[in-house]
């Protein structure tokens, strides 16, 4: 069974800190990562996916990097605003449709 | 923008009743997942259907579950019997293009209905 796992669980940053969080996962049977964020009481938003070793991506504020050969991903928010707040998930793509991590969740004080 | 919709938002229900989530996925997607969160873990995986049937499904998807697009717009889900651990958010996702490879889609994810089992 792929397991997949986020950290920090949790995380509280001030207004115009930037953060990161990560995302480990085995790197057999890799196909994709995919990175969401979930608002509460909405629905899980795609920000990234991502298949190739090195590569990165970026959205806004928001950029993603990914080691397949060590098994990681990077999530950087740049400058956090109190609407980055929200539960960041990471799913990996491999033999199953998507394996989630349980989430780092991001709190931003104004 | 378009949205996958889901309905009921929220559903309680008394144990061994049947219940049917309803979902309507992005209007030229193929491809339909469900998945569950229980609180306080992982979304995991229930099933995935393409050209009318199932394509793969996971081992809590038992003889409980089943899947259905009964129009060109809804797609389904079934539990017969419900029990006190099927109690999730549900959640109903689509995509254009299958999950693996080269070219993975993307899913676009419903706002999830919430099932309460008594």
């Amino acid at each position: 069974i792929l397991n997949v796992e986020q950290s920090p669980q949790s995380l509280h940053v001030q207004e115009g800190d930037s953060t990161n969080f990560t995302c480990s996962f085995p790197s057999s049977n890799f196909y994709a990562l995919h990175w969401y964020r979930w608002e509460t009481a909405k629905s899980p938003e795609a920000l990234f996916v991502m298949t190739l070793n090195g590569d990165e991506k970026k959205k806004g504020r928001i950029s993603a990097t990914l080691n397949t050969k060590e098994g990681y991903s990077y999530l950087y928010i740049k400058g956090s605003q109190p609407e980055d707040s929200a539960t960041y998930l990471c799913a990996l793509e491999g033999n199953t449709p998507l394996v989630f991590g349980k989430g780092t969740r991001l709190s931003v004080i104004a | 923008e378009p949205e996958v919709t889901q309905t009921p938002s929220h559903q309680v229900t008394q144990m061994g009743q049947e219940v049917i989530l309803r979902c309507v996925p992005i209007s030229n997607h193929l491809y339909f997942y469900w998945y569950r969160q229980i609180l306080g873990q992982k979304v995991e995986f229930l099933v995935s259907f393409y050209n009318n049937e199932i394509s793969e499904k996971s081992e809590i998807f038992d003889d409980q579950f089943s899947v259905e697009r009964p129009d060109g717009s809804n797609f389904t889900l079934k539990i017969r019997s419900t029990k006190l651990e099927d109690s999730a958010m549900y959640f109903c996702a689509s995509s254009d293009a299958p999950l693996a490879g080269v070219n993975t889609g993307e899913l676009f994810f419903g706002e999830g209905s919430r099932l309460t089992v008594l």
